[in-house]
């Protein structure tokens, strides 16, 4: 385990269903993130929080809606997806100021297919 | 925007020999370049990263190499084992100690044969 933690690992949702991914991190860091990884792509870059603030917001679709409750814990609550956001979406921590502020630790990942 | 282009996209090398990933970047601005590496079932890891300031970085096994003029750095692993199979990721951006974006590379699938 890297210290990030994604639940569920899988997930199948129809498109009409409502489905939440959780990551939470043990590492103390400030800054949480959401890429998403599909097959020969590079990794997209989602959204960012910053001690809980929302920093960036990569053009995503509003069928994504991101929940930063508190550093540790991110949320990626998904409504009315499509087939084609079938992907594994990554989450990662760092602490960002300092030297380390540029390691991300990544999550093992949420699967998720969208029938 | 930075653009991060990486090859091969596949690579398979006998066991006990070299491999070399190649990634180069357009945005001249960017002085931070990490590689990760993703195994099967698990999220990226980082193994090395060179900064603008030096052209060469070793740890072990694996070495990276920055050309700055070329925009190009390369990632370089020696005596290769059947653990170093997995994906590969290069990735650029500028790091001023905040939360700028990294751009990564689509990645290279490395084999190590047996």
């Amino acid at each position: 385990e890297t210290g990030v933690t994604q639940t569920p690992r899988h997930l199948v949702m129809g498109m009409t269903n409502k489905k939440s991914l959780k990551c939470e991190q043990h590492l103390g860091h400030n800054a949480m993130y959401w890429y998403k990884q599909s097959a020969k792509k590079p990794l997209e870059l989602m959204f960012v929080y910053n001690f809980k603030e929302q920093t960036e917001n990569n053009s995503v679709p509003s069928r994504f809606s991101p929940e930063c409750p508190n550093s540790s814990h991110l949320f990626l609550h998904l409504h009315t997806l499509q087939p084609e956001d079938s992907a594994l979406y990554l989450c990662a921590s760092s602490q960002e100021g300092g030297a380390g502020a540029n390691v991300l630790t990544f999550g093992a990942g949420s699967r998720l297919t969208v029938l | 925007g930075e653009n991060v282009e990486q090859h091969p996209s596949t690579l398979s090398v006998q066991e006990g020999d070299s491999a070399v990933i190649k990634c180069t970047y357009s945005d001249s601005a960017s002085n931070y370049f990490p590689w990760y590496k993703q195994e099967l079932g698990k999220g990226p890891q980082l193994i090395i990263d060179i900064r603008s300031n030096v052209g060469e970085k070793k740890d072990q096994r694996i070495a990276v190499t920055l050309n700055k003029t070329a925009k190009h750095f390369s990632l370089h692993i020696t005596e290769t084992q059947p653990e170093d199979s997995a994906v590969y990721f290069c990735a650029a951006k500028i790091s001023n100690f905040g939360n700028e974006k990294l751009t990564f590379g689509t990645g290279t699938r490395l084999t190590i044969i047996p």
